[in-house]
């Protein structure tokens, strides 16, 4: 099984709203990311969780909240977001840091 | 640190016809090396990686790239094209000793067949 699952596929909300994308994975891997693409961009680096603690945040508004319940899921917590804040959301898994890095279908967000 | 540069923003390519993708990455010490394509809204897919041995690398459809060193490049190719083969490609790279920066990956090549 090689397949990263990200629910929801799309999410529209409005900026007072509080809304979570979900991202799950069973291949065994210790390391889990949370990237933001814009259109016709590489994807950015948000979150790095290693073992199940956050080792990386890229200086992220603290109005995303990330959290890795275990070691085959991770959320991604939104409240109070801006409309520059749309974007697709794409959730990755490595075997460790620095190898290949394993995509869900991600999920698109629109703040109205 | 590493960096990546994928040298065209767009590459047009009639169907059937070989194209072929630049990579060029900057690093300091010894490196893996990544393919990844993105079909228009889904995620990224792993097309092919370097990790050692023989530099040159298949895919299962068709693609191959091969790593040289003393270019410090990545080049991605396919003899001939589909139409099923438009989809935006990503070069990435990162130390294979783990360092600091992950994955870097490269600005993407939009890669369109013309019928």
């Amino acid at each position: 099984d090689t397949e990263v699952t990200q629910t929801p596929k799309h999410l529209v909300m409005g900026m007072t709203n509080k809304k979570s994308l979900k991202c799950e994975q069973h291949m065994g891997h210790r390391a889990m990311y949370w990237y933001k693409q814009k259109a016709k961009k590489p994807p950015e680096l948000m979150f790095v969780y290693s073992y199940e603690k956050l080792s990386i945040n890229e200086s992220v508004p603290s109005r995303f909240s990330p959290e890795c319940p275990n070691s085959s899921l991770l959320n991604l917590h939104l409240h109070a977001l801006q409309p520059e804040d749309s974007a697709l959301y794409l959730c990755a898994s490595s075997l460790k840091w620095g190898r290949e890095l394993f995509f869900g279908e991600g999920s698109r967000l629109t703040v109205l | 640190a590493q960096s990546v540069t994928q040298l065209d923003s767009q590459v047009p390519v009639f169907e059937e016809a070989p194209v072929e993708l630049r990579c060029n990455y900057s690093s300091s010490v010894s490196v893996y090396l990544f393919w990844y394509v993105q079909y228009p809204n889904q995620g990224l897919q792993l097309l092919l990686k370097y990790l050692s041995g023989s530099t040159l690398v298949e895919s299962i459809n068709g693609f191959e790239a091969e790593f040289n060193k003393s270019q410090t490049s990545f080049h991605l190719r396919k003899p001939s094209v589909h139409i099923s083969d438009t989809a935006e490609y990503f070069c990435a790279v990162s130390e294979s000793g783990g360092g600091a920066d992950g994955l870097t990956f490269g600005k993407g090549t939009h890669l369109i067949i013309q019928p």
